[in-house]
Parts: C-alpha cells; structure tokens; sequence
C-alpha cells in the first residue's frame, strides 16, 4: 500500500510569512505525528494528531499548529517564519500509540 | 528533564563485523522504547519498539535490548552490510501520552 506523503517536499520562504505543509497517512492510519529536524537539535517531537484531536504536543511555540482531517490528512502551519525554522519537517503515521511510525520523505523548508 | 543519551556520537567499522550502540534515558513514566535507522537524505525507518516488558526484539540482524531498571538500551547490528551506513536513532516515549523525547544519533559507517 501508498506510504506516507509531504507536500510540498521543498520551500523557500521569507521571515515573517507563513507556510502550510501537508501529510498524508497510510490508509487505515489514523495517528499522525510532526517532527522538526536540524542539524544541531536533531529530530524534536512537535505534536500527534489521532482522530481530528491533538493528542500530544512538544516543546514548541504557538506559531506551530497542527490539524488533522476526517480523512485523517493533517495540516502543519508555522506562522511569522524566522530563521530557525528552517528544517526538515518530517511527518509519520502509525496505527496507534504503540505501533510501528512510517515516516514520509518530509519536507525541507528554507527560510531566508 | 527527559533525556536521551545516545554513544558512541560516531563509529566506523569494516563491512562484516557487529556493533552495539547504546541509549540511556531519564524518561519517566516510561511507556516505550524505539530504534530508527535513518538514511542520509531519507525519513526515518522504525526497527524495533519494546514496551516496560520487553527485554529484547530483533529484526533480521538488528536486535534491541531494554534493561527499564537501569533505564538503558543497545542496538546490536550483526553481520553488517555497507546499507547499514545510516544514522541510528534512539526514542522513548513518555507515559500518560506527553510526547516522545529522541536522542542525537549514532552516526554508523561501514567501511568495505
């Protein structure tokens, strides 16, 4: 079956826009989580959606937000982009808590 | 604070032989334990997930320990191949659904 897809895989952004990113889970998946990647931090957790409701949330601030879908399609927006935000934004589905997460290819978002 | 320590930061090795990497965690209440491997480039791929109960799961050649008393975890790699080369990553999960805290990585290199 389809894996897990990000849309777009790649942007370049300004500080002070906004950007939404798009990840669609595994059929049947009904768990999505969010997770920045850096070089210097590595992978940090942002937030899991199950069921249109957030279930878990990192150690983010509020300009990161997240929804999920009836589909189970979830939505990540990061309003007044700065600098930092620049990273690899990875989203992975899983079928429960303790289940197995598939990860999509993410995408890299560039802030200039 | 929760933490996830994870060693060596780096390691190369000749194709063939195995290796054990390690993760110790300060994580509490603790709910699971996880091995990514991750592809330069590439979301990560999940190996293993043990759970308080489990002391070991393996996956072909990839086998994880969990010692929950002393709150620490090995990956060991047997036999490895040159499509091992990848970063290895360790998560624990926190109990009561309040997000997962990662490690840094093992940076694994196979030599020919």
């Amino acid at each position: 079956k389809a894996g897990v897809t990000q849309t777009p895989r790649y942007l370049i952004k300004t500080r002070g826009q906004q950007v939404t990113l798009s990840c669609s889970p595994i059929s049947g998946h009904r768990s999505v989580s969010w997770y920045q990647q850096t070089p210097g931090q590595g992978l940090q957790f942002l937030f899991e959606y199950f069921s249109e409701t957030q279930r878990n949330k990192g150690n983010f601030p509020g300009r990161f937000s997240g929804r999920q879908f009836s589909n189970s399609r979830s939505e990540m927006n990061v309003s007044t982009l700065e600098l930092g935000d620049s990273a690899l934004y990875l989203c992975a589905s899983s079928g429960g808590v303790v289940e197995t997460q598939y990860f999509g290819p993410g995408t890299r978002l560039l802030v200039l | 604070k929760n933490q996830v320590e994870q060693s060596p930061q780096s390691l190369i090795i000749l194709e063939g032989k195995n290796c054990t990497l390690q993760c110790n965690y300060t994580v509490s209440p603790f709910s699971n334990l996880r091995w990514y491997k991750q592809d330069t480039g590439r979301g990560p791929v999940s190996l293993t997930i043990m759970t308080f109960s489990e002391n070991t799961k393996s996956n072909g050649r990839y086998t994880a320990t969990l010692d929950a008393d002393t709150k620490q975890s090995s990956l060991h790699i047997t036999a490895s191949q040159l499509s091992d080369s990848a970063s290895y990553i360790c998560v624990v999960m926190e109990g009561g659904a309040d997000g997962l805290t990662f490690g840094k990585g093992t940076h694994l290199i196979i030599q020919p």
